[in-house]
């Protein structure tokens, strides 16, 4: 069946370090999306990409980063610049260039401060 | 900017009744709405969509009504189960392939 997976479904960061979240999709779709789920607010874009090697900041990019090397793969780093890093991940893609598509979602990873 | 919000943060109806759940919207120009199911610990699944166009939808136990005049979103199931039990939130379409999403409502079931 195609779909989305994320990796890890749990992962723990120390301080000063950076993780990495992955995304894979076989959807075949262009566009790829990270948000960020807190108790109590809608999703927050981290970062999209609409096609391979190009990416854009979403609303909340700071202390992220990401690449998109392959249209399957959209890895998500959490650096140690972003100081509350604990939340819920979520990936999510589309297809591009038709106008009334839903995004598809991921499990996502849940990120905890050791 | 625009906002998506919803009237109630949860809701609780005994199984075999119809859940309503309510999503406002700011954006005139937005023309295209979506909601989505969360189950805990899991992501957004896709329930059932609705183009500005459009007043009602439906699907299976699922229906959307979209009234333009007032932005307000709402979606309607039928003979609630215990398994529909999850947050339900409305997104809405902002630019391109982008969307806002709703805080959710928190729909339990009462077997």
């Amino acid at each position: 069946d195609g779909g989305i997976t994320q990796s890890p479904k749990y992962l723990f960061r120390k301080e000063g370090q950076n993780v990495t979240l992955s995304c894979e999709q076989n959807l075949n779709h262009d566009a790829m999306y990270w948000y960020r789920q807190d108790p109590g607010q809608g999703l927050r874009l981290i970062y999209y990409s609409q096609i391979v090697n190009d990416f854009q900041k979403g609303d909340i990019a700071e202390g992220y980063s990401v690449s998109r090397e392959k249209k399957e793969s959209f890895p998500l780093t959490v650096t140690s610049a972003q100081k509350n890093p604990t939340a819920f991940y979520l990936c999510a893609s589309s297809p591009v260039g038709r106008v009334f598509q839903p995004q598809h979602f991921g499990d996502g990873t849940r990120l905890s401060i050791l | 900017g625009e906002s998506v919000g919803l009237h109630l943060p949860t809701l609780s109806v005994q199984e075999g009744d119809n859940s309503i759940i309510n999503c406002a919207y700011s954006n005139s120009a937005s023309d295209y709405f979506i909601w989505y199911k969360q189950e805990s610990g899991k992501g957004p699944q896709f329930i059932i969509d609705i183009r500005s166009n459009m007043d009602k939808r439906q699907g299976q136990r699922v229906t959307v009504l979209l009234n333009k005049t007032v932005k307000h979103l709402s979606l309607q199931i039928a003979a609630t189960q215990p398994g529909d039990s999850a947050v339900y939130f409305c997104a809405e379409k902002k630019t391109g392939n982008q969307f806002y999403f709703g805080t959710g409502t928190s729909l339990t079931v009462i077997p």
